[in-house]
């Protein structure tokens, strides 16, 4: 069975930083493009950005480009986003997810992450 | 950025009755592979999202065949044969064709 965990969320003064995790089990991350998607609080979707399987590759929306990074350890069968420079408005649950912009089939619980003074 | 507008953004909806919902994109969803890269996903309260539908028609394992996708170029549509109480929550399309990817507002699917 297919599963993804998320964890690090938490509370973060602007400016801030933080790294969330996501374990992956069931598959093999190392085969599959991998994303991150985030909800602010009553809100809709929003893609963050995802990771080529081999991690060469990575692509960010604008609002989070040169602030978050997104990584991956493949021994581990993980994923991370390591957010720096967090604003307000990046409150949100983020949620990874198995496969790129196209396939996204496969979400994790999410981790909130609350932004704020 | 692709935009993507959802229709209608509540919809409540009898027990028993079909549901649909359209999505309209800013620019043809048609990829240079030839692929639309245009799915559905279906967020119950409290719940995190699950794919239903992918490149516009495909249903997802373990999906109902009560929920069926259609469309191309720019509209698309998602439509519920006959509504059960499980499928209360927001519904959200989402187009992969373009960089970067984007949903739609979602739709609100309550029972009236």
């Amino acid at each position: 069975e297919v599963q993804l965990v998320e964890s690090g969320g938490g509370l973060v003064q602007p400016g801030g930083s933080l790294r969330l995790s996501c374990a992956a089990s069931g598959f093999t991350v190392s085969d599959h493009w991998m994303s991150w998607v985030r909800q602010a609080p009553g809100k809709g979707l929003e893609w963050v950005g995802n990771i080529k399987t081999d991690g060469s590759e990575d692509y960010y929306v604008d609002s989070v480009k040169g602030r978050f990074t997104i990584s991956r350890d493949n021994a581990k069968n993980s994923l991370y986003l390591h957010m720096n420079s967090l604003r307000v408005e990046d409150t949100a649950v983020y949620y990874c997810s198995r496969g790129g912009v196209r396939d996204l089939d496969y979400w994790g619980q999410g981790s909130l992450v609350t932004v704020s003074s | 950025d692709v935009v993507v507008t959802q229709s209608p953004l509540s919809l409540p909806v009898t027990l028993g009755q079909p549901a649909s919902i359209s999505c309209r994109s800013s620019q043809s969803l048609v990829h240079s592979d030839g692929n639309t890269y245009f799915n559905w996903f279906q967020q119950r309260p409290g719940q995190s999202p699950r794919r239903l539908i992918h490149k516009v028609s495909n249903r997802d394992s373990g999906v109902p065949d009560r929920f069926s996708g259609s469309g191309s170029g720019t509209d698309f549509t998602l439509k519920i044969s006959r509504v059960e109480a499980e499928d209360v929550g927001v519904y959200y399309c989402m187009q992969g064709t373009h960089w970067p990817g984007t949903f739609g507002q979602g739709t609100k699917v309550e029972i009236k």
